[in-house]
């Protein structure tokens, strides 16, 4: 059964830090990696998406990679800023038994930038 | 463009109620649909997903039931809630099996659900 696991779970940095999310899969077979952000209370905002063929995926200040032979992906902030304070939740894409795509949850990083 | 509909946003209801959530997913055809709960301090758990019209697979058993009677709408019931059902409840879509485009979720806005 894959498990995903997400540490930091909590991160506190000062306003411009680059920061680092970290991301393990127990299982290599996936078919894709998706990283979302969550508000408190609302719901789950895409923010990048990495096929198993691909190592990396840029949008704006944010940068994932993905190495799945080890089971590993990080987020990468740049410059970050309170706007980007939210939880980060990985997200692991595979085909279940059933011949239907899921994606596997981490429980998320919860992300704090001070100003 | 495709968008997703989840309502109502907040519920409060008692033990034994029943209960019907709704989502709709606009401008694709035969999508993917997806029923999660992230109860407090917990995960995102996959309760049913659905990969055509009347086909519903349960992930957990529980007190909830899926139904999907049209391909863009998939509806959460239970006939009497629990305390334990209480939590944010979120819908999403991805595309059917078989196509080319590069799937992933999107979620609902989802429906923070208070049993009292």
């Amino acid at each position: 059964k894959q498990e995903v696991t997400q540490i930091p779970a909590a991160l506190s940095v000062p306003e411009g830090e680059n920061l680092v999310l970290n991301c393990s899969f127990t299982d290599s077979a996936i078919y894709n990696l998706q990283w979302f952000r969550q508000d408190p209370g609302k719901g789950l905002t895409s923010l990048l998406l990495i096929q198993s063929s691909q190592r990396e995926q840029t949008s704006g200040r944010l940068n994932a990679s993905l190495d799945k032979s080890s089971g590993r992906s990080t987020l990468y902030i740049a410059a970050s800023q309170p706007g980007d304070s939210a939880t980060y939740l990985c997200a692991v894409g595979l085909y279940s038994g059933a011949g239907s795509y899921q994606l596997t949850f981490g429980k998320g990083t919860k992300l704090s930038v001070i100003p | 463009s495709q968008t997703i509909h989840q309502w109502p946003a907040t519920l409060v209801q008692p033990v034994g109620s029943p209960l019907s959530l709704e989502c709709t997913v606009e401008g694709t055809s035969n999508p993917n649909l997806y029923w999660y709960r992230q109860a407090a301090g917990r995960g995102l758990q996959l309760l049913f997903y659905s990969v055509g019209i009347g086909q519903i697979s349960s992930e957990v058993p529980q007190n909830l039931s899926a139904s999907r009677p049209q391909d863009r709408q998939f509806i959460l019931s239970s006939k009497k809630l629990l305390l334990s059902d209480s939590g944010f409840y979120l819908c999403a879509w991805s595309r059917g099996q078989g196509t080319s485009a590069a799937r992933g979720y999107t979620f609902g806005s989802g429906t923070r659900l208070t049993v009292v």
